[in-house]
């Protein structure tokens, strides 16, 4: 089991360029998250999902995207990037309500 | 809105003595806390859940207590070691949605030999 695999580690990306954040996991877990962690600070959800072709919003939906078209994949998608959106993005899943997340190793994102 | 607090400063601790980190939440009773490590530059590590009708939850050399009255949950390291020094996170769900996990902003634990 490779548990959540992120990618990529690391990113520099100018102001209003796009990309995609890529999640797996091979656990069969059907929620799935995405958070970011400023330096310092907690983690903030952006977004979740509770199962395939179901997402909804977190706390800090804003200048993101995200899809869930199979249980193993979650991509996020930054479109017109910010220099608000340089963080450590964290993607997380778990077997359910109330159940331990198991993170993946993160991606380290800056925006210049 | 809901709001979770733990100790903004960071705790530093004679080896082999007890850490104990704070969590405080308001405007909201949730059913549950997660308790979770973090290293830097790593995703966190679930640690201990703990629900509103248990007081206190136990593994290994942690402990976790869940106070619904004074809104506050404790965690406890006893019998510290260098090797515990991370930053510790609560979470939990939120009151809009079970499916929606509230992270605090940590407190960073550096336990000296």
């Amino acid at each position: 089991n490779a548990g959540v695999t992120q990618t990529p580690k690391f990113r520099i990306l100018k102001i209003g360029q796009s990309m995609t954040l890529q999640c797996t996991q091979d656990m069969n877990h059907n929620y799935m998250y995405w958070y970011r962690q400023d330096p310092g600070m907690g983690l903030k959800l952006i977004y979740y999902s509770v199962g395939a072709g179901i997402t909804d919003k977190g706390e800090v939906p804003n200048g993101y995207n995200v899809s869930r078209s199979t249980t193993e994949d979650f991509p996020l998608r930054l479109e017109l990037a910010a220099p608000s959106q340089t963080s450590v993005y964290f993607c997380a899943s778990s077997t359910g309500t109330g159940a331990e997340q198991y993170f993946g190793p993160g991606t380290r994102l800056t925006v210049t | 809105s809901q709001k979770i607090e733990q100790n903004s400063e960071a705790l530093n601790i004679q080896e082999g003595k007890t850490a104990t980190l704070t969590c405080n939440y308001t405007n909201y009773s949730p059913a549950y806390l997660q308790w979770y490590r973090q290293d830097p530059g790593r995703g966190p590590v679930f640690l201990l859940l703990i629900r509103e009708n248990e007081k206190e939850k136990r593994k290994e050399r942690l402990k976790v207590t869940f106070d619904t009255t004074l809104k506050q949950s404790l965690f406890h390291i006893t019998a510290s070691q260098p090797a515990d020094s991370a930053t510790y996170l609560c979470a939990f769900p939120s009151y809009s949605s079970a499916s929606k996990i509230i992270f605090g902003s940590g407190t960073r634990l550096s336990i000296r030999p």
